[in-house]
Parts: structure tokens; sequence; C-alpha cells
């Protein structure tokens, strides 16, 4: 079983709906759970970071956590096309360990 | 304030040539990673620093590879004899002292190309 797991897409959603991005990870020591956004040919960006199982909210991003099931999500809502970008999870204890990442493509 | 630089942007080289790859950090970051990514894989960790000393070199894939971080801030990974398969981006970052919520910021990366 791979460390982090998630559907490499791509994910495509019509603008104005919610993209759900899905990620589960295998170290239960992980203690701290990121997301980043990478758009094609740039770096990762760190746009959520959640700590403590439940829902974390900032604006039209909510990260979700599941400890027990080792289950981390990320919800856009109202998916616009510059949201079109490969969304990555990383779980960490120390170092990040990444996913392959989801790409979402947000059409008009 | 500035973000993390690295240089050069982009390295060709040929297949045994040594190169070396530079990171500088946010300033006060004392944590201090590296990654490569290759196409269409998530970043692959490499090596990170807590001051000037390795606190984890496990993911270096092998002998060729080394990194130094002499003075706790500016930090150069080395390699060696370069193959066809190192070619890839490899992206720094750093980090604030916090093992348990290292938020990690990301330089623009160096893409080396191995020919």
């Amino acid at each position: 079983q791979k460390e982090v797991e998630q559907n490499s897409g791509p994910l495509s959603v019509p603008e104005g709906a919610i993209a759900s991005l899905n990620c589960t990870y295998s170290d239960r020591g992980s203690q701290s759970f990121f997301w980043y956004r990478q758009y094609s040919g740039k770096s990762p960006e760190l746009i959520m970071s959640i700590y403590s199982n439940g829902d974390k909210e900032d604006g039209r991003f909510t990260a979700q956590l599941n400890k027990a099931s080792q289950y981390v999500s990320l919800l856009i809502r109202d998916s616009q096309p510059s949201d079109s970008a490969t969304y990555l999870c990383a779980p960490s204890t120390d170092k990040l360990i990444f996913g392959t990442g989801t790409r979402l493509q947000v059409f008009p | 304030g500035a973000g993390v630089s690295q240089t050069p942007s982009n390295k060709v080289t040929e297949k045994g040539k040594y190169v070396e790859l530079r990171c500088d950090p946010i300033s006060g970051h004392t944590a201090l990673y590296w990654y490569r990514q290759s196409l269409g894989q998530g970043p692959e960790f490499l090596i990170y620093f807590q001051g000037t000393g390795a606190a984890d070199d496990s993911g270096l894939p092998n002998d060729r590879f080394f990194a130094v971080r002499p003075e706790g801030s500016v930090s150069t990974l080395k390699i060696q004899r370069t193959e066809r398969g190192d070619s890839a981006v490899y992206l720094c970052a750093s980090s604030p002292l916090s093992l348990a919520h290292n938020e990690q910021f990301f330089g623009p990366g160096t893409r080396l190309t191995v020919l």
C-alpha cells in the first residue's frame, strides 16, 4: 500500500460546483495534514492545514480530517476555472509525504 | 518578505558531470527540506536539515547525492556523476522550527536536465 493515495483524476467539475478531493494515508503517526495546490510548471503552494479531527473552513475551502479512518479531504465550493490545478495531499510527521495529486479541471 | 529562492532555475548538464543546486530559505526558518519531483508525480522527499545538521537523509537515492547547510541558512544539494534518471525538478522548502505543525513553503524549483 502506498503511504498516501489520491485519485490522479482528472476530476472535471463545472464552474460554480463543489469539487471534492480525497486522500487516504497509511502512517497513523501523522500529526499534521496539508493540502497544496500546484499549477502546471509551478511549485506547490500551501492552501490548507489541519491538525485535529473535524472540519476546518477557510473561504471557499474546507478541509476534513478523520484520523481513525486515516482520511483527509478538501472541498472547494463555488469552483472557479482558476482553481484548475493539481491538488497534493501531504500528511506529515517531520517530513511531508506526498501523494501523486489529483488534477482538477473546472470548466466554464 | 522574500520567499524561498533557488538557483539556478534551469540546469542542463551532460551525463557524468557534477552539479550543485542552491537554496536560500525564508529568513528565520530553521528547517530546510529538499524534494525531487518527476513529471506526473508528487514531490519525493530527499533530505531535511534542522539548523546545520541533516536530521533525516533517508530519501537520498544513493551516495551520488549529498547536501550541506554549513551555516544553518543556505543549503546546497550536490549530485556527482549525474545520470539521465536524475532529470527532474528539485524543490527546496523551509519551515519555522516546529515538529508538530511544520508548514513548509516551497521555492520555485530548479529544473535539472541530464543529457
